[in-house]
């Protein structure tokens, strides 16, 4: 069975909007990841929080960590139409193997 | 800079039909792993290489067989198609799988089986 689980699973917004997602897992982990996919290609990596990290920034993204909830957020602000992709959560198991997804969120950024 | 290269990028195979997907990386990575993707199921790993002469178990392992044949290949071979493994098949690799292990996927291999 999958670890994540995403939600919305689908989103449009406006162009110049935030854009949020949420992700919930079931297990430890060491790590929780997110990638974007853009139609028809593979995932790209977007940004990693480790389980012992809240909050972490990278650019226009924002990811926030809960792990007495088992619940991460991504938060786009100043969305771009280029933005409109698939975008998954992804965690590590604390062995580090294993690197299980979520269903995804699907964005669409309307200009 | 070629990253994770895969081929075939597209194959159509008859029920009961083998044929081994091919992935190589170039970045000098340790850990390997295949994913298949479906609609509105995210991916689901079926198999992992953690080191060069390793290989384990995903989560959808059956049906498949993969192979580390060096530290830049890893094969996944179906000996005989069935209709419910027509999917979306992603390569990825990772510098230190027991560390961050932060994926580098290949452009994916769509496989319908009839």
């Amino acid at each position: 069975s999958q670890q994540g689980e995403e939600d919305p699973q689908a989103l449009s917004i406006q162009e110049g909007e935030n854009a949020t997602m949420n992700c919930s897992y079931k297990t430890s982990i060491n790590n929780l990841q997110w990638y974007r996919q853009n139609s028809g290609r593979g995932l790209v990596h977007l940004i990693l929080i480790r389980s012992n990290e809240r909050e972490k920034h990278s650019g226009r993204l924002r990811v926030t960590l809960d792990t007495s909830k088992k619940s991460s957020s991504l938060l786009i602000t100043a969305s771009r139409a280029a933005d409109t992709a698939s975008y998954f959560c992804a965690t590590v198991n604390t062995g580090g193997f294993k690197t299980i997804f979520g269903a995804g969120t699907r964005l669409f950024v309307k200009a | 800079n070629a990253g994770v290269t895969q081929t075939p990028k597209f194959q159509v195979l008859k029920t009961g039909q083998s044929m081994t997907l091919q992935c190589a990386q170039d970045m000098n990575h340790n850990s390997m792993y295949w994913y298949r993707q479906d609609p509105g199921m995210g991916l689901r790993l079926i198999y992992y290489s953690a080191s060069e002469g390793t290989t384990d178990k995903g989560e959808v392992p059956n049906g498949y067989n993969v192979s580390r044949l060096n530290k830049r290949e890893f094969s996944l071979r179906l000996e005989s198609a069935a209709p419910s493994q027509t999917s979306v098949y992603f390569c990825a690799s990772s510098e230190d799988g027991s560390g961050a292990n932060v994926l580098t996927f290949g452009a994916g291999s769509r496989l319908t089986v009839l």
